[in-house]
């Protein structure tokens, strides 16, 4: 079944280390985007592509990466200059045409 | 700037009671509107979308929405909530380049 893979589910990190979290999708969508959670905030745009190797910053940029290299992967870093990295981080993919998005299930990241 | 508001936190309702979730949203062109549904952990799964034509929508689970242009708003509306109805519900406006801007969202309780 096509759909998008978010993984892990759940990562720790220590205060000062980078971490990438892994975002696929099988769906042969054009456009993939990142967004933070944080509750009573909804969902926060940090980063998105709409063609490989190109992408642009959302809202809250600041402390993260991505890249686009594939079609199908679009993984996101959280570096250690972001302030406050622990969160809900959700993967979204969609056509150029059809707006609305699929979502994958999430990564819960916590900086212990 | 596009925004969504959504001005309910929480929201109790009974086992079959009817519901309705408020949302207003600004936006110059003519909006794209969006309603999701996220369960605790999980991603966020589309319940309804409205682009034009008839402002009466119809989706999954027995929801549906009315755009009101006069009223900025984009209510999600069920006749009667069962207890798997219990999530977080969001409302999103599409910008250009196929952008989501989403509310904060409202949590349904439902008591039994």
């Amino acid at each position: 079944d096509g759909g998008i893979t978010q993984s892990p589910k759940y990562l720790f990190r220590k205060e000062g280390q980078n971490v990438t979290l892994s975002c696929e999708q099988n769906l042969n969508h054009d456009a993939m985007y990142w967004y933070r959670q944080d509750p009573g905030q909804g969902l926060r745009l940090i980063y998105y592509s709409q063609i490989v190797n190109d992408f642009q910053k959302g809202d809250i940029a600041e402390g993260y990466s991505v890249s686009r290299e594939k079609k199908e992967s679009f993984p996101l870093t959280v570096t250690s200059a972001q302030k406050n990295p622990t969160a809900f981080y959700l993967c979204a993919s969609s056509t150029r045409e059809v707006y609305g998005y699929t979502f994958g299930s999430g990564t819960r990241l916590t900086v212990v | 700037a596009q925004s969504v508001t959504q001005p309910d936190i929480h929201i109790t309702v009974s086992e079959g009671a009817s519901l309705e979730l408020r949302c207003n949203y600004s936006y110059g062109a003519t909006p794209y509107l969006f309603w999701y549904v996220q369960s605790p952990g999980q991603g966020l799964q589309l319940l309804l979308k409205y682009f034009s034509g008839d402002t009466l929508v119809q989706g999954i689970k027995g929801f549906e929405a009315e755009f009101k242009r006069s009223q900025s708003s984009f209510n999600l509306r069920k006749p009667s909530v069962h207890w798997s109805d219990a999530a977080e519900y969001f409302c999103a406006v599409a910008t250009g380049g196929n952008k989501l801007v989403f509310g904060a969202g409202t949590i349904l309780r439902v008591k039994s």
